[in-house]
């Protein structure tokens, strides 16, 4: 079925291994995202990506890295996993980022619960 | 940078009442979305219901419905005849037309509980 999913669903992972969280969507969409949700906090923007091969930091960035090789897949890989990484996080799409018409609203995969012990 | 607050944590509601969620913004912008996104016990991001800040209609989904109030920075959501499947973390979020690819900034979420 078409959309954008993520994987694994659940995660358990040590201090200090790195992870990485795949994110795949077959729209085509152009625009991707992170975020990692955090109770008090909703959802913060981790990584962002306008296409293949152009990514930018969001707002919480430090520990992570992105990359974009093709259209659809955005995987997320955590370095060196922390106790603070421990969230759930959410792979996003958009057709647009609404400056040039298209629609702008952001469809979310299912979330990764990842804790780190 | 542009901040959403949502200032209730918990809202309780009779089923086939009507409840109100509400959500300030703070941005310097006047070309911006406005989205209600619900999160139901399995986790998964829907999108409730969305608002261009140049269409001064409010926008209306079925039982879904905004009060958005441009110079007061304002963007509230009620729920006409809740419904049990309506209970959910309701989060109110802002999107840039300008910028960071049209990222989404959130508020913090209301639990809503719906009593039968």
């Amino acid at each position: 079925d078409a959309g954008i999913t993520q994987s694994p669903r659940y995660k358990i992972t040590e201090t200090g291994r790195q992870v990485t969280l795949m994110c795949h969507q077959t729209w085509s969409h152009s625009y991707m995202f992170w975020y990692r949700q955090d109770l008090g906090h909703g959802l913060r923007l981790i990584y962002y990506s306008a296409a293949a091969d152009i990514t930018d930091k969001g707002e919480v960035p430090d520990g992570y890295v992105v990359s974009r090789s093709k259209t659809e897949n955005f995987p997320l890989t955590l370095e060196s996993a922390t106790r603070s990484q421990t969230s759930v996080y959410f792979c996003a799409s958009s057709e647009s980022s609404g400056t040039s018409g298209g629609r702008s609203e952001q469809y979310f995969g299912p979330g990764t619960r990842l804790t780190v012990t | 940078a542009q901040t959403v607050t949502q200032s209730q944590p918990e809202m309780s509601v009779q089923e086939a009442e009507t409840v109100t969620l509400s959500c300030t913004y703070d941005t310097s912008e006047s070309d911006y979305y406005l989205f209600w996104y619900k999160q139901p016990p399995s986790r998964q991001m829907i999108l409730v219901i969305r608002q261009e800040a140049y269409k001064q209609q409010n926008a209306t989904e079925n039982r879904f419905s905004v009060n958005f109030q441009k110079a007061a920075k304002s963007f509230s959501l009620k729920i006409s005849d809740s419904q049990l499947g309506d209970a959910a973390m309701y989060f109110c979020a802002y999107r840039s037309p300008r910028g960071s690819y049209g990222k989404l900034t959130f508020g913090q979420g209301t639990i809503l509980t719906v009593h039968p």
